[in-house]
């Protein structure tokens, strides 16, 4: 079957640096995705990895190793708004396969 | 620009029932999909569409049909609602080249 895994919870301070992380065993892969999801709303997206590396979007940095089926979201002085999911997709034959998310908890 | 187009925003049925959930996008977007989002989970493929003509069943197509009317429009149909579809319902779209999927606003139902 596919799956993506990825921690439940994450808990971290205002102003400090989370990493959460992701693997996956798919069918087929075309890209990781990043999304968040703030409580009664939509996904929105984030950030998207085709190829091995990092790519980096203001607070917001993501990550893959294809040859490890492993990627990770760092998030970056970290803010309250930051309080939500997130989820790590992936591209698989036409199909967008998630994780079940990873809620992030931020105090004060 | 609406981007994805949901309706309607809460449903309530009752068990039996039969409703079509409609959704609309407007950015030429070849593929598109039907999720379901239970309490504290992750999005469940339901049916994709990768192309107007198309429709394939995703992880939990059970209890429900789809049609991809046109490009911009896919719908998805309970037929007999039950109690096990309580659940958030979001349509998204993206283009087969692009990376990032939009989704509606999503639909809350529940099956009484």
């Amino acid at each position: 079957g596919q799956s993506l895994e990825q921690p439940s919870e994450v808990t971290a301070v205002e102003g400090a640096i989370v990493q959460i992380n992701c693997t996956y065993q798919t069918s087929g892969f075309y890209g990781l995705s990043w999304y968040q999801q703030h409580d009664g709303g939509a996904p929105t997206f984030l950030s998207y990895n085709a190829l091995d590396g990092l790519e980096e979007t203001g607070r917001f940095s993501s990550f893959l190793s294809r040859s490890d089926s492993y990627g990770y979201l760092l998030l970056q002085e970290l803010q309250m708004k930051d309080s939500a999911s997130y989820f790590c997709a992936v591209d698989s034959n036409y199909q967008l396969i998630w994780g079940a998310g990873t809620k992030l908890i931020i105090k004060p | 620009n609406a981007g994805v187009t949901q309706t309607p925003k809460f449903q309530v049925l009752k068990t039996g029932q039969s409703m079509t959930l409609q959704c609309a996008q407007d950015m030429n977007h070849n593929s598109m999909y039907w999720y379901r989002q239970d309490p504290g989970m992750g999005l469940r493929l339901i049916y994709y569409s990768a192309s107007e003509g198309t429709t394939d069943k995703g992880e939990v197509p059970n209890g429900y049909n789809v049609s991809r009317l046109n490009k911009r429009e896919f719908s998805l149909r309970l037929e007999s609602a039950a109690p096990s579809q309580t659940s958030v319902y979001f349509c998204a779209s993206k283009d087969r080249l692009n990376t990032e999927a939009f989704f509606g606003q999503g639909t809350r139902l529940t099956v009484v």
